[in-house]
């Protein structure tokens, strides 16, 4: 069935770049999110990429999406202390109704 | 536009009780889809309601059931509550025909189960 792995913890300081990466197992998924969660908040849609893309920037953010090892990441450039927060990777489940999430990576951002 | 809107926004019940949580889709989407987020836990799906019926449902026990109103509107009712059903449950709209891409999400209903 649907997987989707990712690292627990990263820690970074203030002005550096964070990467946080995924691995996901349904190869049909079309799209592929990172979705970003603050304390006692929801989850908020940072971004996502097609999956015939090999990258997409927004911003601060780059997505990379490598098809044929099923490896996603996210890199926040200049990473700032409001980007201390949680951090999801998800994929579509085959329907392409329920989103399959991963536990989360907790970015910590330091001073 | 509020966006999504889910109450209560925190609650504690005893084992065995049952409990309703309410949510209120974005303005302009029809389809609710509901997930349970335990603590260190990614968000898993329950199941998704369109048209008042539900369409497709994750790997959870009967205990677990919900209904959509005319309103779009939807509940998530839970039976026999264990002390495992304590979680974050969380609430997301879209528009039927619509990828993931335009889901929005609600703040969610903290459950307690004592």
């Amino acid at each position: 069935g649907e997987d989707v792995e990712q690292s627990l913890f990263l820690s970074v300081r203030e002005g550096d770049s964070s990467v946080i990466n995924c691995t996901y197992t349904d190869s049909s998924s079309t799209y592929l999110y990172w979705y970003k969660q603050e304390p006692g908040a929801g989850l908020q849609l940072l971004t996502y990429i097609f999956s015939n893309m090999d990258m997409k920037q927004d911003q601060r953010l780059t997505v990379l999406l490598n098809k044929k090892d099923k490896h996603l990441s996210l890199r926040i450039a200049d990473t700032q202390t409001g980007d201390s927060a949680i951090y999801f990777c998800a994929e579509s489940d085959q329907a392409g109704t329920a989103l399959i999430f991963g536990k989360g990576t907790t970015l910590s951002v330091s001073s | 536009d509020a966006g999504v809107t889910q109450s209560p926004t925190h609650l504690i019940k005893t084992r065995g009780q049952q409990v309703t949580l309410r949510c209120s889709p974005k303005s302009g989407h029809d389809t609710v889809s509901w997930y349970q987020q335990a603590l260190g836990q990614g968000p898993q799906f329950i199941f998704q309601y369109y048209e008042e019926e539900e369409r497709q449902r994750g790997n959870f026990p009967d205990r677990f059931s919900g209904h959509q109103f005319p309103n779009y509107s939807s509940e998530l009712n839970v039976n026999a509550l264990l002390l495992g059903d304590s979680a974050l449950y969380l609430c997301a709209s879209s528009r039927r025909g619509q990828t993931n891409t335009e889901a929005f999400f609600g703040q969610g209903t903290r459950l307690t189960v004592v």
